[in-house]
């Protein structure tokens, strides 16, 4: 069964600091990974989405990379800014199903 | 250019009740729909997703259903609600493309049981 696991759970920085969110899952046979945004009492918007065959994908200041042999995801928001403030979602599609599975999340506080 | 719709924003409903939540997507064919919930302090489940009218797959035995009446509005209904439904409901929506499938979220319905 596949879990996903998004460390750390929260995490406050000041701004202008490059920052890692990780997230890592527990089966590799996965048909993409997907980092959503989700800002409080809000619906989620997506920002990157890595197939399986890829490697990396970039959106402006986020880069987002995958390593399906040791189940991890990893993104990389360049100089943080208070208005990335929020909570940062990943989540994967098992091998022949278009059903994400979610982590937690990691609450994301850029501090001005 | 795509978007999706869900209502009520919020709800409170007392214990018994029966519910309604509704969702549109314009803008798009034949979509993929599903319905996830989110409790508080947990991420999102999956409820239900559809790939096509009146087809819905159910991922895990609950107090909920969903039809699929059009091909792009998703219900999701109960007819008696317990003090356990209450979250955010979230509708998304996906296509297949060259790129992958990237799940479109709708704003969300709060719901709380009383």
């Amino acid at each position: 069964k596949q879990e996903v696991t998004q460390i750390p759970a929260a995490l406050s920085v000041p701004e202008g600091e490059n920052l890692v969110l990780n997230c890592s899952f527990t089966d590799s046979a996965i048909y993409n990974l997907q980092w959503f945004r989700q800002d409080p009492g809000k619906g989620l918007t997506s920002l990157l989405l890595i197939q399986s065959s890829q490697r990396e994908q970039t959106s402006g200041r986020l880069n987002a990379s995958l390593d399906k042999s040791s189940g991890r995801s990893t993104l990389y928001i360049a100089a943080s800014q208070p208005g990335d403030s929020a909570t940062y979602l990943c989540a994967v599609a098992p091998r022949g199903t278009y059903k994400y599975i979610f982590g937690t999340g990691t609450r994301l506080k850029v501090l001005a | 250019s795509q978007t999706i719709h869900q209502w009520p924003a919020t709800l409170v409903q007392p214990v018994g009740s029966p519910l309604s939540l509704e969702c549109t997507v314009e803008g798009t064919s034949n979509p993929n729909l599903y319905w996830y919930r989110q409790a508080a302090g947990r991420g999102l489940q999956l409820l239900f997703y559809s790939v096509g009218i009146g087809q819905i797959s159910s991922e895990v035995p609950q107090n909920l259903s969903a039809s699929r009446p059009q091909d792009r509005q998703f219900i999701l209904s109960s007819k008696k609600l317990l003090l356990s439904d209450s979250g955010f409901y979230l509708c998304a929506w996906s296509v297949a493309t060259s790129g992958g499938e990237t799940q479109y979220f709708g704003p969300g319905t709060r719901l709380l049981v009383l």
